[in-house]
């Protein structure tokens, strides 16, 4: 098993540029997560969806969309990139609700200029 | 949205010696994970606690779940270089969504050799 698997590791965004964060998980998990981490700060949730066409917001969802067409992708949107969204992006995922372990990606690192 | 006190936020210490951090929250949780972050990469889960007063150890690793609901904490014995990183406590609130998690800001661990 790969895990959880994030793609770009690191990306430079102009103001006003957009991109698409993509997270993959092969464990078959229904809940997944995006998170920020911003520095010396904990994680931050972003939005999270508990199966496929189910999503829901976190606590900072704005200036960020997502979608959850299959159980193994959760891409998180960015429309308009600001330097405030510049963080660390992790994306997670767990079996279910009983099972509350999250395992996280390797994060894709952003920074917006 | 609910924080969680995680102290200290950072600790240098020598090779060899013991270490003890904590997390409070003003509310009461029913699970409190304990991770640990290594650089550029995503948080590894190194215990999770489901009871109140339960005492988990994952070899050197000792982390309690407290009375209360409000608190945990995470005690490392005879620290070695490997254990450098930033832990993260994350709790689930009594009567919270479904799956997420609240984070503290983390202690970062500084291992001197």
């Amino acid at each position: 098993n790969a895990g959880v698997t994030q793609t770009p590791k690191f990306r430079i965004l102009k103001i006003g540029q957009s991109m698409t964060l993509q997270c993959a998980q092969d464990m078959n998990h229904n809940y997944m997560y995006w998170y920020r981490q911003d520095p010396g700060m904990g994680l931050k949730l972003i939005y999270y969806s508990v199966g496929a066409g189910i999503t829901d917001k976190g606590e900072v969802p704005n200036g960020y969309n997502v979608s959850r067409s299959t159980t193994e992708y959760f891409p998180l949107r960015l429309e308009l990139a600001a330097p405030s969204q510049t963080s660390v992006y992790f994306c997670a995922s767990s079996y279910g609700l009983l099972d509350i372990e999250q395992f996280f990606g390797p994060g894709t690192r952003l920074t917006v200029l | 949205g609910q924080q969680l006190n995680q102290s200290p936020q950072s600790m240098f210490i020598q090779e060899g010696e013991d270490v003890s951090m904590n997390c409070t929250s003003s509310s009461m949780f029913n699970t409190w994970l304990w991770y640990k972050q290594d650089p550029g990469e995503g948080p590894v889960l190194l215990i999770a606690l489901y009871k109140a007063g339960e005492l988990t150890s994952n070899g050197r690793l000792t982390a309690q779940f407290g009375i209360t609901r409000k608190d945990s904490f995470l005690n490392i014995s005879a620290s070695i270089p490997s254990d450098v990183g930033i832990y993260f406590c994350a709790g689930r609130e009594n009567g919270g969504s479904q799956g997420n998690l609240i984070f503290g800001k983390g202690t970062k661990l500084s291992v001197k050799p």
